[in-house]
């Protein structure tokens, strides 16, 4: 089972729609966690961190679920620009960072 | 925010030869950290580059194959030996960011070196 596993892509969303990424992590002692964004040819930037509180972003809203292990992103009223690929980061607090594999949105017009 | 070079930022490599990334922060950092990201994959940590010391490769990966130099706290290089088309794929170098001293638990990124081995 790899470390952090993500929704597989692409998705593909109407402008103006709201979209769920999904994310689980499997070891238990993870401490923290990330949404990145990494465009077409970029390198990765932080998006957001997760709380364990929930946390919430103009239209991004970041959910941490450590009994299930499990993290979420959610992008509502998506805009074009909105179109990349999404990484969900966890630090496993052995300064050990793992991304997953990335899902990839594109947002239609 | 840490502000991070990258060079090459791009080349092509025959087979059989080296190629040697060099990564430069504008602050010193204690860890620098070697990603790999092959076509249509996720970022794979190669190993962490401190200064003073020997890098820490992470399983799969080995020093004769992607020897690192770290001389300083602003400055590391990887080296991809004897390339193979296997080995095309983008680099990046990370660190940490930090506030007050603190850890944020944001990595920054290098805009990454691209290498197409043929």
């Amino acid at each position: 089972r790899k470390e952090v596993e993500q929704d597989p892509g692409p998705f593909n969303v109407p402008e103006g729609a709201t979209v769920a990424f999904n994310c689980t992590y499997s070891n238990s002692a993870s401490q923290s966690f990330f949404w990145y964004r990494q465009d077409c040819r970029k390198e990765p930037k932080l998006l957001m961190s997760v709380y364990s509180s929930g946390n919430e972003d103009g239209r991004f809203t970041a959910q941490l679920n450590r009994a299930s292990q499990y993290i979420s992103l959610l992008i509502r009223d998506s805009k074009l620009s909105d179109s990349a690929t999404y990484l969900c980061v966890v630090n496993r607090g052995d300064d050990k960072i793992i991304f997953g594999k990335g899902t990839r949105l594109h947002i239609l017009p | 925010s840490a502000v991070i070079s990258q060079k090459p930022s791009r080349d092509i490599c025959q087979r059989g030869t080296s190629l040697t990334i060099q990564c430069q922060v504008d602050s010193q950092v204690t860890m620098m950290f070697w990603y790999r990201q092959q076509p249509g994959q996720s970022l794979t940590l190669i190993a962490t580059a401190n200064q003073g010391s020997e890098a820490t490769y992470e399983s799969g990966f080995v020093i004769d194959k992607f020897p690192i130099s770290r001389p300083n706290l602003t400055f590391s290089t990887l080296t991809v030996s004897n390339m193979s088309p296997e080995d095309s794929s983008i680099y990046l170098c990370s660190v940490h960011g930090t506030s007050g001293g603190a850890r944020t638990g944001e990595l920054f990124f290098g805009e990454g070196s691209r290498l197409t081995v043929l």
